[in-house]
C-alpha cells in the first residue's frame, strides 16, 4: 500500500539556520506530493505540492522537488523565522484517484529559537 | 470567505459515552473529508463525501463511527459508544470539485476519552 515516512522532530534550530526535512514516499504509479502546515492554534494550510517528477513546489521561501527515482519530496528553506516554528506533514494523493483523498506522514515538529 | 469550521474545538468524555463533532465546510464545496491523528501519529483517512453522498468510507475504523452530511452541507460524526483509543484530533476539510487536489482544513476537534 501507500506510504508516506518523514523524519521525526522535534527539529529545533536558531533563526536563520538552513531547515530540511526529510520525506520519502511508498506508492503505485505517480503520486502528487505536497506539504501541508499547522501553525499553532490553527487547521493545516497547503504549503506547495508537485504533481509530477522532477516539478519543484514553493512557497514563502519553502521549496521541495519531486524525486522520482528517490522517491522522495524532502522539504527545504534557507533561513527560517521564528514564525516559521509549526508541525510540517507530508502527504501524498494517487493520481488515480481524482477524489483527492490524502495520505499523511507523521508529521515533524519545527521550533526556531531567536 | 469563511473557512471551514469544526465544533467543538475540545471535547472530553468518559468511555462509552457518545459524541458528536460538527463540520461546516467552506461554502459551495461538494467534497467534504474527515480525518484523525492520533497520538502523535500520522494524520488517517476517514472518510470522503460528495456532496451528502458517501464516495469511501475506507478508512472508518468501527461501526460505532457514523458521519453523515444532511443536504450536502454540514457534517457530523458520531462515536458511540467512545472507546479510549478513540482520543486524538479529528479534522475535517473540504474541497470544490472533482481532481481539485487543494484541500481546505479546519482547525479541528480535539477528542480526549478518559
Amino acid at each position: 500500500g501507500n506510504s508516506v515516512t518523514q523524519m521525526e522532530g522535534p527539529v529545533t534550530l536558531s533563526e536563520e539556520a538552513f531547515l530540511t526535512i526529510n520525506c520519502t514516499y511508498t506508492a503505485t504509479g505517480y503520486p502528487s506530493l505536497f506539504w501541508y502546515v499547522q501553525y499553532p492554534g490553527e487547521g493545516l494550510q497547503l504549503l506547495l505540492k508537485a504533481t509530477k517528477a522532477d516539478d519543484k513546489g514553493s512557497n514563502k521561501g519553502f521549496e521541495a522537488t519531486y524525486r522520482k527515482e528517490t522517491t522522495s519530496f524532502h522539504l527545504e528553506k534557507g533561513s527560517v523565522q521564528v514564525s516559521d516554528s509549526a508541525v510540517y506533514f507530508c502527504a501524498l494523493s494517487k493520481t488515480t484517484d481524482s477524489w483527492g483523498k490524502l495520505q499523511f506522514g507523521a508529521g515533524t515538529q519545527v521550533v526556531v529559537t531567536p | 470567505e469563511a473557512g471551514v469550521t469544526q465544533f467543538p474545538s475540545h471535547s472530553v468524555i468518559e468511555k462509552g459515552q457518545t459524541v458528536t463533532l460538527r463540520c461546516d465546510p467552506i461554502s459551495g464545496h461538494d467534497n467534504l473529508y474527515w480525518y484523525r491523528r492520533v497520538m502523535g501519529k500520522e494524520i488517517k483517512f476517514l472518510l470522503h463525501f460528495v456532496k451528502e453522498s458517501k464516495q469511501d468510507e475506507s478508512g472508518m475504523p468501527n461501526n460505532r463511527f457514523l458521519a453523515e452530511r444532511t443536504g450536502g452541507t454540514y457534517s457530523t460524526l458520531k462515536v458511540q459508544p467512545a472507546e479510549l483509543e478513540d482520543s486524538g484530533v479529528y479534522f475535517c476539510a473540504s474541497s470544490a470539485g472533482r481532481g481539485s487536489y487543494e484541500q481546505y482544513f479546519g482547525p479541528g476537534t480535539r477528542l480526549t476519552v478518559t
